[in-house]
């Protein structure tokens, strides 16, 4: 069964400091993967979409992430995390359905 | 701007009083999804319509209900909520169901109506 796994629960950064969230997913075939990002209290917005081609995608607020197939993941990262970056941002794989990871939650310091 | 609008935000209802959520699209997009997240959870499919065609996710209680008169507005009914269904509940949109590179089926969301039962 297709499945997203994103082993953080809770990740606390300094502001200015460099974030990975890591993503891995299960999917026998080429997967459809996404980044969502959710405030507190608000819907979903995408980061950032994986279908094809170069495996290293660019997404909105200066966010990339890289598909590795050989080790089925899809991780985010940022350069510099800034405090407005705190958040829940969820993994999710697109097979005949969305499947969300559980999620991870950002917190920034400053 | 084209978006996603869920009413009402915030939502109190008491146990077993029937309650409806609404969402309404300007992307004129063919797919509308219902996704029930609890505190701290992924957000969960409850199910979706394609066009006119409803779609129920095979766990879904046969508590929640929903409708679809037109290509904007899509209804959830919980007939008889219950404490565990205190949730956030999320609309989300998507031109069509697959679409690869063409990101037709890239999903956009609502800001959600948070359910609490009392």
């Amino acid at each position: 069964a297709q499945s997203v796994t994103q082993p953080d629960i809770h990740i606390t950064v300094s502001e200015g400091a460099s974030l990975e969230l890591r993503c891995n997913y299960s999917y026998g075939a080429t997967p459809y993967l996404f980044w969502y990002v959710q405030s507190p209290g608000q819907g979903l917005q995408l980061l950032l979409k994986y279908f094809s081609g170069d495996t290293l995608v660019q997404g909105i607020k200066g966010f990339e992430a890289e598909f590795k197939r050989s080790q089925s993941s899809f991780n985010l990262r940022k350069p510099s995390v800034h405090w407005s970056d705190a958040a829940e941002y969820f993994c999710a794989v697109d097979t005949d359905k969305l499947i969300f990871g559980a999620g991870t939650r950002l917190a920034v310091h400053p | 701007d084209a978006m996603v609008i869920q009413n009402p935000r915030y939502q109190v209802t008491q146990f077993g009083k029937p309650v409806t959520l609404s969402c309404s699209q300007t992307l004129n997009h063919n797919v509308m999804y219902w996704y029930q997240q609890k505190s701290s959870q992924a957000p969960k499919l409850l199910f979706h319509y394609y066009d006119k065609d409803f779609n129920n996710e095979a766990d879904t209680p046969d508590n929640f209900q929903s409708r679809r008169p037109n290509t904007s507005f899509c209804f959830l009914d919980i007939r008889s909520p219950g404490l565990g269904d205190a949730a956030m509940y999320l609309c989300a949109t998507s031109r069509d169901l697959t679409g690869g590179a063409s990101g037709a089926n890239v999903l956009t969301f609502g800001a959600g109506s948070r359910l609490t039962v009392l």
